[in-house]
Parts: structure tokens; sequence; C-alpha cells
């Protein structure tokens, strides 16, 4: 096993379009998270979740933003109508289900806006 | 409110030299989880270590030492011996109940190791 794999690396798109990136976890995990990183701050939680279930999202996710786990194995992540504060680290990770257990990153997709 | 605080926004040593990089938090929970993550210039966060709010233990692997203190809400990392390998920005992290179980993180130590 690789470890967390994000696809792309690096996204430019311009103001408005749609945008999607797709995350592939360690294959064993159950849950699943997504994290926004801007310059100079910590990652910021998006959305999880626990196999196909998304358990949560941030009041950071508004509703141009949609994430999805079909089959609890990879998940994506739309933007829809990209805006320039969109630009940012978007990190994905995953665990196993049990609470306090160390999340693995991915390598994070960079999305500029332009 | 910040939940957790990395006060040290940037910090500068000579290889060889000692370095500790300050992590205090804030939860209302009596059980909860800290970690350390690095990010180097590549962008993924590595675990480094995790600790749960019962063991306050101190902990040292190989030139990298925690140390938990409940008593004033702190988390410190300190790497001994540096080397410039070590340079990379480095979160504390804090995950409890209160917070939905997830990761809330600090914002970052840029650790600077120079040869």
């Amino acid at each position: 096993d690789t470890g967390v794999s994000q696809n792309p690396r690096h996204k430019i798109t311009k103001r408005g379009q749609n945008v999607t990136f797709r995350c592939d976890p360690i294959s064993e995990h159950n849950r699943l998270y997504w994290y926004r990183q801007t310059l100079g701050q910590g990652p910021e939680f998006l959305t999880y979740f626990q196999n196909e279930a998304q358990l949560e999202k941030s009041r950071l996710l508004s509703d141009r933003f949609s994430a999805e786990r079909p089959k609890g194995s990879f998940s994506t992540l739309e933007i829809q109508r990209t805006e320039q504060g969109d630009s940012a680290m978007y990190l994905c990770a995953s665990s196993l289900p049990t609470w306090g257990t160390e999340a693995f990153f991915g390598q994070g997709t960079r999305l500029t806006v332009v | 409110a910040q939940k957790v605080t990395q006060a040290q926004t940037e910090i500068s040593v000579v290889e060889k030299e000692d370095v500790t990089l300050d992590c205090v938090y804030e939860t209302r929970d009596t059980t909860y989880y800290l970690f350390w993550y690095k990010q180097p210039p590549s962008g993924e966060l590595v675990f480094l270590i995790r600790r749960n709010s019962f063991d306050e233990q101190n902990e040292i692997s190989g030139r990298y030492s925690w140390n938990f203190q409940k008593s004033t809400s702190s988390f410190n990392f300190t790497i001994t011996a540096s080397q410039v390998v070590d340079s990379a920005v480095y979160f504390c992290a804090l995950s409890a109940v209160e917070y939905g179980n997830k990761l809330v993180f600090g914002a970052g130590t840029i650790l600077r190791v120079k040869s």
C-alpha cells in the first residue's frame, strides 16, 4: 500500500469553472477526511466519511462544495463556480474508525483560481 | 477562540542546536488526543506522535522528545541536535469530543535549520 493518493497535485482554473479532486485512501481505512489549508495556516476540517456515509460537514463547506464517497473507497471533492477565495491546498486523510487513531495524509491538491 | 495555539510562527537554528516547539491547547473534555505532524516542502503531513490525555509520560524517540503537561495544557516538542532535514512546518493538533473528534490544528511553526 502506497498511502493516501490525491489527484491532481496541482490545478489552475478560471473563476467560475467547476473542479473535481480525487482521493484514494489507504485501503483498510474506513474513515476519510477532507481538509483545506491556506498559506500560513494549519489545515481546517471540511468533511469526513465513514465508509460511504458523510457524517459531518463544516460550516466552511458552502453549498458550492460537494463531496462523495460512493462505494466507501475513493472520494471526490467538487467545487462549483470557483472563486478566488477557494485557492488553497486541499488535503485528504484516512484513518481507522477508532477515535484518536492517527490520520494519514496525502500530498494534497493545490488549487489556484485565476 | 483558538483551540490549539502555536505561538512561535518561525524558528531558525543552526545545525546541532536543540530546539523546542511550543503547543498550548484548549478543551473542556477530560478525554482527548494530541498529535504532532511534520509538513516538509513536498506538502504531505507526516504523523510524528499521538498522546492521550491520561498518559502524561514524556516520550523520546531518537532525537525527538515530547513533554505533555496537563496542568499547563501544553504539549511541547523538542528536537535534539537538529539537522537540516528537520526543516519543515510542524503542526500540533487536538482531537476532542467537543470538537466532534476531528483534528483541530494549530497554525504551525516553521522550523529552519541552517548548516
